[in-house]
């Protein structure tokens, strides 16, 4: 079955570097959504990436779709402490059901300032 | 709008017992979802409902079950609790749109159920 890989699994950054978190599905993805989990808190959509090649920004975040669409990335530049939380990628399979997704294990954030 | 609400937010059962898990959304979502979060293994999804009396199962249905009675209500039931099922539960709901892969369907999540089975 299809499987969604993340890496790495924990990132400690120091304010104001930039990191990228990295995602990967063993099978062609439909779509690929970004969530972000602050501690004690609950999953929190930020975007959803459909075209091969497709580039998005939110403000210091940058996410990316690769070309074939099995991977995935998120770059954050001039990390802050609002930034810290578990990022997750959630990929959707060509042959699932539209709104079942595959969650990625996710990379936990850690900022130091 | 509150979202999607979750009761109750902590539970602690002994093996055996049985409980069930509510959730509910006030969005008109058609689809609906409970995941269980462990450390370390992200989100993976135990039953999911795409309407009104209809339910499937997900990547780790054993062990739970669930009933959409109602569009806004989706339960998850465990028959016989294991300890292997301490977990943080969460529920999450999202439209149905027309346009395949391009529509937008985000997941809204609840504030989660801290279940404890000792």
């Amino acid at each position: 079955g299809q499987q969604v890989m993340q890496i790495p699994q924990y990132q400690h950054v120091q304010e104001g570097e930039d990191f990228t978190t990295y995602c990967n599905s063993s099978t062609t993805l439909s779509n690929i959504q970004w969530y972000k989990q602050r501690p004690g808190g609950h999953p929190v959509f930020l975007i959803q990436l459909v075209k091969s090649g497709e580039v998005k920004k939110q403000k210091r975040l940058t996410f990316q779709f690769g070309e074939a669409k099995k991977n995935s990335s998120l770059h954050i530049t001039a990390t802050q402490t609002t930034d810290v939380g578990t990022y997750f990628c959630a990929g959707r399979g060509t042959t699932d059901s539209w709104g079942k997704l595959q969650f990625g294990a996710g990379t936990q954030v850690v900022v130091t300032p | 709008n509150a979202g999607v609400t979750q009761t109750p937010k902590f539970r602690v059962l002994k093996t055996g017992q049985s409980m069930t898990l509510l959730c509910a959304q006030d969005m008109n979502h058609e689809y609906m979802y409970w995941y269980r979060q462990d450390p370390g293994m992200g989100l993976r999804l135990i039953h999911y409902s795409v309407g009104e009396g209809t339910t499937a199962k997900g990547e780790v249905p054993d062990g739970y079950n669930v009933s959409r009675l109602k569009k806004q209500n989706f339960l998850l039931g465990l028959e016989s609790a294991a300890p292997s099922q301490t977990s943080v539960y969460f529920c999450a709901s999202s439209k149905t749109l027309a346009g395949g892969p391009w529509a937008y369907n985000e997941q809204f999540f609840g504030p989660g159920t801290r279940l404890t089975v000792l």
